[in-house]
């Protein structure tokens, strides 16, 4: 069955702290994979995204990886920002005629100050 | 660029009755045209994928004719929630695709039906 599993479901961190996001995958034919920032009421917004041979992708603070053999990969954000809070969710695209993007259920973070 | 709009941001109506949200591709001409509804703490669904000029595929226990989808043009869509009830409540997002496999969302519709 093609799902896409993150943890941890919520997070609280401190900020100007560090934080590292996970997702698990198990879709088959794999294309790529993508993280998006989906801010409350907001549409999700793209921050990385990573083919089968890249095994990481940077974009300011946020560092995604990839390992397409465990199929599993990483969000890592740095010196985290009130602005950072928000649902991170995991998605990968399923290879094939009909690329259909299998959505993870997202990681709720929250950064107090 | 690839900016994708909905309007209206957010919607209440009375049970029964229709409404319809439009979703637009600002600077870039959309081949293909898909519709998500989110409900809270879940993450999107996909409900149907739309062609410009074709008939809506709607996804497995979407309601075709409950969600009427008219993608008339390359910028364009709307979904109609037709007789919309209270358990229709929810954040619809719609994105938009040129070819390849990147699509972009919509900031999407909070619809609230009471």
């Amino acid at each position: 069955k093609n799902q896409v599993e993150q943890s941890p479901q919520s997070l609280i961190i401190l900020e100007g702290k560090n934080c590292t996001l996970q997702c698990n995958y198990t879709v088959s034919p794999f294309s790529n994979l993508r993280w998006y920032k989906q801010d409350t009421g907001r549409g999700p917004v793209s921050l990385t995204i990573m083919t089968f041979s890249e095994n990481t992708k940077s974009n300011g603070r946020y560092t995604a990886t990839l390992d397409a053999d465990t199929k599993q990969s990483s969000l890592h954000i740095t010196a985290s920002q009130l602005s950072d809070s928000a649902s991170y969710i995991c998605v990968v695209s399923k290879g094939g005629a009909t690329n259909k993007l299998i959505f993870g259920t997202g990681t709720l973070l929250a950064v107090q100050p | 660029g690839a900016v994708v709009s909905q309007h209206p941001s957010r919607v209440i109506c009375k049970s029964g009755t229709s409404v319809k949200i439009e979703c637009r591709s600002l600077d870039f001409q959309a081949t293909t045209m898909f519709w998500y509804r989110q409900f809270p703490k879940q993450s999107l669904m996909l409900m149907a994928t739309s062609n410009e000029g074709s008939k809506a595929t709607y996804e497995q226990g979407v309601e075709k004719d409950k969600f009427l989808i008219n993608h008339a043009s390359l910028t364009l869509s709307t979904l109609t929630v037709t007789s919309a009830h209270p358990e229709d409540s929810s954040f619809y997002i719609c994105s938009a695709r040129v070819s390849g496999e990147t699509q972009y969302f919509g900031p999407g519709t909070r619809l609230l039906v009471l």
